[in-house]
């Protein structure tokens, strides 16, 4: 079974700060993708980024940068000088190669950034 | 490019009452999800269309719900009859070229009074 683990429910920084949300996985595929939404006030959900298995490369846009280790199975977002508009809840996912379900994603239960002015 | 379209945005019903969500995927996406969210359970995947065929309705909660998708461009979530416990924000979801990825509708807010 496939599990994600957001240990932070939520988190409060002011603006400017830098902040880290935290994301645990468990997976028994050798091949899975993981992933980082955000959920804005306003509701919907917004792809932020894909990284597979093999690919253990960080990766930076703009503000945001992601740190992937697999041999502690996290899979990290740093936001660097937060905004007001970064406040959302912020979800990790993860999607792997069981029983040909490979599209089925498990998201972590999401974190409550808040950024104050 | 249009991202997936989701009707209506709001729904209010009284129990008992059908409801039909409705869902337009991204052109050229080959995989359709229905998810819904609530605060105690948090995103829940209810079932999942590949080329308008059902693949997994494991997450469908009773038979109450049904989904369907007559081609690739339109999908429907039925709920008959309808529940207090059922309200929650359903979400519709799309994939394709982009292997795994999943894009995300604006969501349905449904109350069940």
């Amino acid at each position: 079974a496939q599990k994600v683990t957001q240990a932070q429910t939520e988190i409060s920084v002011v603006e400017k700060e830098d902040v880290t949300l935290d994301c645990v996985y468990e997976t028994r595929d050798t091949t899975y993708y993981l992933f980082w939404y955000k959920q804005p006030p306003s509701g919907e959900l917004v792809f932020l980024i894909r990284r597979n298995s093999f690919d253990e490369q960080n990766e930076i846009s703009g503000r945001y940068s992601w740190n992937f280790q697999k041999s502690t199975s996290s899979f990290n977002f740093t936001i660097t000088a937060s905004q007001v508009v970064d406040s959302a809840v912020y979800f990790c996912a993860l999607t792997g190669y069981s029983g040909g379900s490979n599209y089925k994603l498990t998201f972590g239960k999401g974190t409550l950034l808040t950024v104050n002015p | 490019d249009a991202g997936v379209i989701q009707s209506p945005r709001h729904e209010v019903t009284e129990m008992g009452q059908e409801v039909t969500l409705r869902c337009k995927p991204i052109s050229g996406h080959d995989y359709l999800f229905w998810y819904r969210q609530t605060m105690m359970r948090g995103l829940e995947l209810l079932i999942y269309f590949n080329n308008n065929v059902p693949i997994d309705d494991s997450g469908m909660p009773e038979d109450r719900f049904s989904a369907k998708m007559p081609n690739a461009s339109f999908s429907t979530l039925k709920i008959q009859p309808s529940e207090p416990r059922d309200s929650a924000v359903y979400f519709c979801a799309s994939g394709g070229p982009e292997r795994y990825t999943q894009y995300f509708g604006p969501g349905t807010r449904l109350t069940v009074l």
